[in-house]
């Protein structure tokens, strides 16, 4: 059962184009919801992240939109450029216990010059 | 300052084998998670560990995993009996071991099982 649902797996804009990417989750317990970039041979790395108390959240170029009746959150990267090429995951966590993050597949993101 | 590391950066090994991985987190951080990345997939959570209460195991996919944490910090995965199917990038993250608090992960241990 795959807990957070991501799409779509691979994505290719232009520079200074849009990027956006789209999570669904099924558990209603989870109340924390980070964006994570990855690049080739790294580990990820926190993008943005936010809670089910907003609507949407904006960081520079990143902004988070989340949807709590749909159970949907998605990213949006304004002004795509190339060195926003990497693998792109949505996750969720409940508050207490572990905490542990449940990762969507990921998603593939490249923009091209 | 100094992020998490891990070693090896890449393992090859032969099935059958037994292999260990390490974490050293970033120093401070109470909360240790492992997560594997098979390819083409998301992170899978494997187990976590916070201060000196019970790990989490709920996500080793079998007996033949196991994990420990010394002292509070460097933490060991220990795969016995490796099999092909568990060849995958196994990531280690910290915490500060807050309520939600960011996640900073290693850069992996690339593990190919012949």
């Amino acid at each position: 059962q795959q807990q957070v649902k991501q799409s779509p797996q691979s994505l290719i804009v232009q520079k200074g184009g849009i990027s956006i990417i789209n999570c669904a989750y099924e558990n209603t317990a989870f109340d924390y919801f980070p964006w994570y970039q990855q690049f080739p041979g790294k580990g990820p790395a926190l993008l943005i992240a936010i809670r089910p108390d907003v609507s949407e959240k904006k960081e520079g170029r990143f902004t988070i939109s989340f949807n709590k009746s749909a159970k949907q959150f998605s990213l949006h990267i304004m002004d795509s450029q190339p060195g926003d090429s990497a693998t792109y995951f949505c996750a969720a966590s409940t508050q207490g216990g572990s905490e542990k993050l449940v990762f969507g597949k990921g998603t593939k993101l490249t923009v091209n010059p | 300052g100094a992020g998490v590391s891990q070693s090896p950066s890449n393992k090859v090994t032969e099935k059958g084998k037994d292999v260990e991985l390490r974490c050293d987190p970033i120093s401070g951080h109470t909360a240790l998670y492992w997560y594997r990345q098979s390819l083409g997939q998301g992170l899978e959570f494997l187990i976590y560990f916070q201060g000196n209460s019970a790990p989490d195991k709920s996500g080793l996919p079998s007996d033949r995993f196991s994990a420990e944490r010394t002292g509070g910090s460097v933490s060991t995965l220990t795969i016995q009996r490796t099999q092909q199917e568990d060849s995958a990038v196994y990531l280690c993250a910290s915490s500060g071991g807050g309520i939600q608090e960011t996640q900073y992960f290693g850069p992996g241990t690339r593990l190919l099982v012949l």
